[in-house]
């Protein structure tokens, strides 16, 4: 069965160093989206991606964060300068549908990144 | 802005038995999606069971039903004849009607544990 796979599955890095997180979505999927969670907290959005663009991002996805999809298959999620504030679980998920359809989100198993 | 509340963080029940996990949800929309969602431990979220605002009928896959009260804005997961590999974190997630890529709204979650 097709899934979303997400590398790494834990970094660690110093704060201040930039981050790449990457995510494959299911092959026929168009929406992509990147949730976190910090730890004892809720999934909270971040952002989601259609046709080579943001469609909406949340308050979270501020400057220090890019999305892009570079070679038609990864999409990758950067931190420029993390802050210890980021260390999270960070989720990728694809869906085929958008609206209500897109509901039925496909998760990855998250990446954890830890900054010290 | 839309809230969930999960107010059971833990809850455990004994194999073959029957568990109920509450959500809340606080929305002026009335139309809108609510969804539970399966994390098992070291796996990707799945979506286990999804209700439309407007129909008035509970949804129902299989062992696992929902209670939705709209006027409460309640969304309770009934899982029946509970198996050890329903042992996860529940997630209830609620979203508003678009045609674009609106975000899911999670709870904190309810980890469920089944006993043998």
């Amino acid at each position: 069965e097709p899934e979303v796979t997400q590398t790494p599955s834990h970094q660690v890095t110093q704060m201040g160093q930039e981050v790449i997180l990457r995510c494959v979505p299911i092959s026929n999927h168009l929406y992509f989206y990147w949730y976190r969670q910090i730890l004892g907290q809720k999934v909270e959005f971040l952002v989601s991606f259609y046709n080579n663009e943001i469609s909406e991002k949340s308050e979270i996805f501020d400057d220090q964060f890019s999305v892009e999809r570079p070679d038609g298959s990864n999409f990758t999620l950067k931190i420029r300068s993390t802050k210890l504030e980021d260390s999270a679980m960070y989720f990728c998920a694809s869906s085929e549908f958008r609206g209500a359809g897109a509901g039925e989100l496909f998760f990855g198993e998250g990446s954890r990144l830890t900054v010290l | 802005a839309q809230t969930v509340t999960q107010s059971q963080p833990e809850m455990s029940v004994q194999e073959a038995e029957t568990v109920t996990l509450s959500c809340t949800y606080d929305t002026s929309e009335n139309n809108y999606y609510l969804f539970w969602y399966k994390q098992p431990p070291s796996r990707q979220m799945i979506l286990v069971i999804r209700q439309e605002a407007y129909k008035q009928q509970n949804a129902t896959e299989n062992r696992f039903s929902v209670n939705f009260q709209k006027a409460a804005k309640s969304f309770s997961l009934k899982i029946s004849d509970s198996q050890l590999g329903d042992t996860a974190m529940y997630f209830c997630a609620f979203m508003k009607p678009s045609s674009g890529n609106t975000p899911l709204v999670f709870g904190k979650g309810t980890r469920l544990s089944v006993i043998a």
